[in-house]
C-alpha cells in the first residue's frame, strides 16, 4: 500500500544551522510528493511540492528533491531561523487515486530552533 | 479570500453530548476534507466530498460520526454521542479541481470531551 515514513523528532537546532528532515515513501506508480508545515495553533500549510521524479520543490529557503530511485523526498534548509519552529509533514498523493486528491501523511517531525 | 473557516475554534463538552463542527471551504473549491489529529494516531482522513457528494468515508471511526455537505459553502461533522476518546483537533481542508493536489487547511477545532 501507500505510506510515508518521516524521521522522528523533535529536531532541535541553533539558529543558522543546516536542516535535514528525512522522508521516504512507498507507493505504486508515480505519486506527487508534498511538504506541509504546521505552526503552533494553526492548520497545515503547503510548503512545497514535486509532481514527478527529479523535480525540486522550493519555498522560503526550503528545498526537497523527488528521488524515485531512493523513494525519498528529504526536506532541507541551509540556515534555519527561530520562526521556522513548527511541525513538518511529508505527504504523498497516489497517482492512481482516480482523480481524487487523497493525501497520505507521515507522522510529522517537530522542529525547534533556538537563538 | 478568507481561507477555510472553521467553527468553533475550541469546544469543551461532556461525554454523551452531541458535538457539531462546522466548515466553510474556500469559494470555488470542489473538494472538502475532514481530518482528525491526535498525538497517538497523527493526522487521519475521516471523509471527503467532491461537489457536495461524499466520496470516501472509510476513515470515519464509527457510526457515532456523521458528516454532511448540504451546499458548496458549508459542511458539518457531527459526533453523537461524544466520548472522551474523541478528544482531538479536527481540521477541514478544501481544494480546487484544477490544482487537485494542493489542499488548504482551516485553523482546526480543538475538541475536549470530559
Amino acid at each position: 500500500g501507500n505510506s510515508v515514513t518521516q524521521m522522528e523528532g523533535p529536531v532541535t537546532l541553533s539558529e543558522e544551522a543546516f536542516l535535514t528532515i528525512n522522508c521516504t515513501y512507498t507507493a505504486t506508480g508515480y505519486p506527487s510528493l508534498f511538504w506541509y508545515v504546521q505552526y503552533p495553533g494553526e492548520g497545515l500549510q503547503l510548503l512545497l511540492k514535486a509532481t514527478k521524479a527529479d523535480d525540486k520543490g522550493s519555498n522560503k529557503g526550503f528545498e526537497a528533491t523527488y528521488r524515485k530511485e531512493t523513494t525519498s523526498f528529504h526536506l532541507e534548509k541551509g540556515s534555519v531561523q527561530v520562526s521556522d519552529s513548527a511541525v513538518y509533514f511529508c505527504a504523498l498523493s497516489p497517482s492512481l487515486s482516480g482523480g481524487y486528491n487523497k493525501l497520505i501523511f507521515g507522522a510529522g517531525t517537530r522542529l525547534a530552533v533556538h537563538p | 479570500d478568507a481561507g477555510v473557516i472553521q467553527s468553533p475554534r475550541h469546544e469543551v463538552t461532556e461525554m454523551g453530548q452531541e458535538v457539531t463542527l462546522r466548515c466553510k471551504p474556500i469559494s470555488g473549491h470542489d473538494y472538502l476534507f475532514w481530518y482528525r489529529q491526535t498525538m497517538m494516531r497523527g493526522l487521519e482522513l475521516l471523509i471527503y466530498f467532491n461537489n457536495n457528494v461524499p466520496i470516501d468515508d472509510s476513515g470515519m471511526p464509527e457510526d457515532r460520526f456523521s458528516a454532511k455537505m448540504p451546499n458548496a459553502s458549508f459542511s458539518t461533522l457531527k459526533i453523537q454521542p461524544s466520548e472522551p476518546r474523541d478528544s482531538a483537533v479536527y481540521f477541514c481542508a478544501s481544494s480546487l479541481t484544477a490544482s487537485k493536489e494542493t489542499q488548504y487547511f482551516g485553523p482546526g477545532t480543538r475538541l475536549l470531551v470530559l
